[in-house]
């Protein structure tokens, strides 16, 4: 079945560095979505990316949908602490599910 | 909109015992998921329905596990019964439409603890 791996498993950053969550399909994804849990919440919708190559940003997040629609990463420019938390990308599936990756647990050292 | 609720947000219960978690949806949302989170495995997609009805339930571990969607504002999923490996965030989740094509909006979870 479709597996959607997400690299790496933690950052840890000091306060105003930059980091990179990498998202990779072993099939073609018809879209992509990204999501937010914060330690002891639930996940929260960020974005989703539809289109081949598709780049999208939020204030300092910047989100690529790669060309082939295989892999998907997500940039966060001079993180801040309230940046914390695990970011999960989500792949929909032939049948419409949505396949969660392993998601990136993002610490920030004050 | 209050968002997605869940009951109990936490639950602790001894091996054996049947455990009953809750769900009620946003109001107009069709579709409805159950996941699990754990450490080991991330989250994962038990059962899904729409319209009330199971659409694929092929993540549902075993037997032991069963989700109802008597209407569109309620559903249970229970697990009889319980074991310690079933210790997980049980996170209920609604859409408007199909998954993958809208965002899932997410309740706050039930936190099971079996001893």
């Amino acid at each position: 079945g479709q597996q959607v791996m997400q690299i790496p498993q933690y950052q840890h950053v000091q306060e105003g560095e930059d980091f990179t969550t990498y998202c990779n399909s072993s099939t073609t994804l018809s879209n992509i979505q990204w999501y937010k849990q914060r330690p002891g919440g639930h996940p929260v919708f960020l974005i989703q990316l539809v289109k081949s190559g598709e780049v999208k940003k939020q204030k300092r997040l910047t989100f690529q949908f790669g060309e082939a629609k295989k892999n998907s990463s997500l940039h966060i420019t001079a993180t801040q602490t309230t940046d914390v938390g695990t970011y999960f990308c989500a792949g929909r599936d032939s049948s419409y599910k949505l396949i969660f990756g392993s998601g990136t647990r993002l610490l920030v050292r004050p | 909109d209050a968002g997605v609720i869940q009951s109990p947000r936490h639950e602790v219960t001894e091996m054996g015992q049947e455990v009953t978690l809750r769900c009620k949806p946003i109001s107009g949302h069709d579709y409805l998921f159950w996941y699990r989170q754990t450490m080991m495995r991330g989250l994962e997609l038990l059962i899904y329905f729409n319209n009330n009805v199971p659409i694929d339930d092929s993540g549902m571990p075993e037997d032991r596990f069963s989700a109802k969607m008597p209407n569109a504002s309620f559903s249970t999923l229970k697990i009889q019964p319980s074991e310690p490996r079933d210790s997980a965030v049980y996170f209920c989740a609604s859409s408007p439409g199909l998954a993958g094509v809208n965002e899932q909006f997410f309740g706050p979870g039930t936190r099971l603890t079996v001893l």
